[in-house]
């Protein structure tokens, strides 16, 4: 069964700061892997995706990696901003009939001025 | 370009009573997805479909019913609604192989 751990649960760093969260995966038969925000009481919004073949991806001040042998990702973020606060999900998206997408608890990220 | 619609937003119901939430999506993506999230565990499967006419279980689908008669729309409907159904409900499509769109969510309370 697969399982996704996101490491840490908080974390709460100054403005400013460049920052990496982690995501662990325990099977590899995967299509493809989604970092998502979710803010307060709001709903998921896509951040960077990488396909199964790709190492990373880039968007902005975000750069997600893969290393699907290993089973680990991470999420770095550059020159952290107040509005950068909210809870950052990874989820693998896994082969096979239902294509499901498994999630972690989450990394719930507080920025402070 | 709507993307995935969930109605409603907000619903309070006592118990015994049902609903259906609905979920729509102009993408034509394939496949469809219900989750539901409470606090502290995460997203959990409900209920999945890989098209039209096609549904299956997903890790906690007990109170819950699906269908999908087009590839556009796949209702959740709860039958004689209990408190441990409180939840914040999310939908979802995707194609294959690809990355999957999230609805806004429908929040949930059962009293």
């Amino acid at each position: 069964k697969q399982e996704v751990t996101q490491i840490p649960a908080a974390l709460s760093v100054p403005e400013g700061e460049n920052l990496v969260l982690n995501c662990s995966f325990t099977d590899s038969a995967i299509y493809n892997l989604q970092w998502f925000r979710q803010d307060p009481g709001k709903g998921l919004t896509s951040l960077l995706l990488i396909q199964s073949s790709q190492r990373e991806q880039t968007s902005g001040r975000l750069n997600a990696s893969l290393d699907k042998s290993s089973g680990r990702s991470t999420l770095y973020i550059a020159a952290s901003q107040p509005g950068d606060s909210a809870t950052y999900l990874c989820a693998v998206r896994e082969e096979g009939g239902s294509e499901k997408l498994v999630f972690g608890k989450g990394t719930k990220l507080t920025v402070n001025p | 370009n709507a993307g995935v619609t969930q109605t409603p937003k907000f619903r309070i119901l006592k118990i015994g009573q049902s609903m259906t939430l609905q979920c729509t999506q102009d993408m034509n993506h394939n496949y469809m997805y219900w989750y539901r999230q409470d606090p502290g565990m995460g997203l959990k499967l409900i209920y999945y479909s890989v098209g039209a006419g096609i549904t299956d279980k997903g890790e906690v689908p007990n109170g819950y019913n699906v269908s999908r008669s087009t590839t556009e729309d796949f209702p959740l409907r709860l039958e004689l609604a209990a408190p441990s159904q409180t939840s914040v409900y999310f939908c979802a499509s995707a194609k294959a192989q690809a990355g999957y769109t999230f609805g806004s969510g429908t929040r949930l309370t059962v009293v």
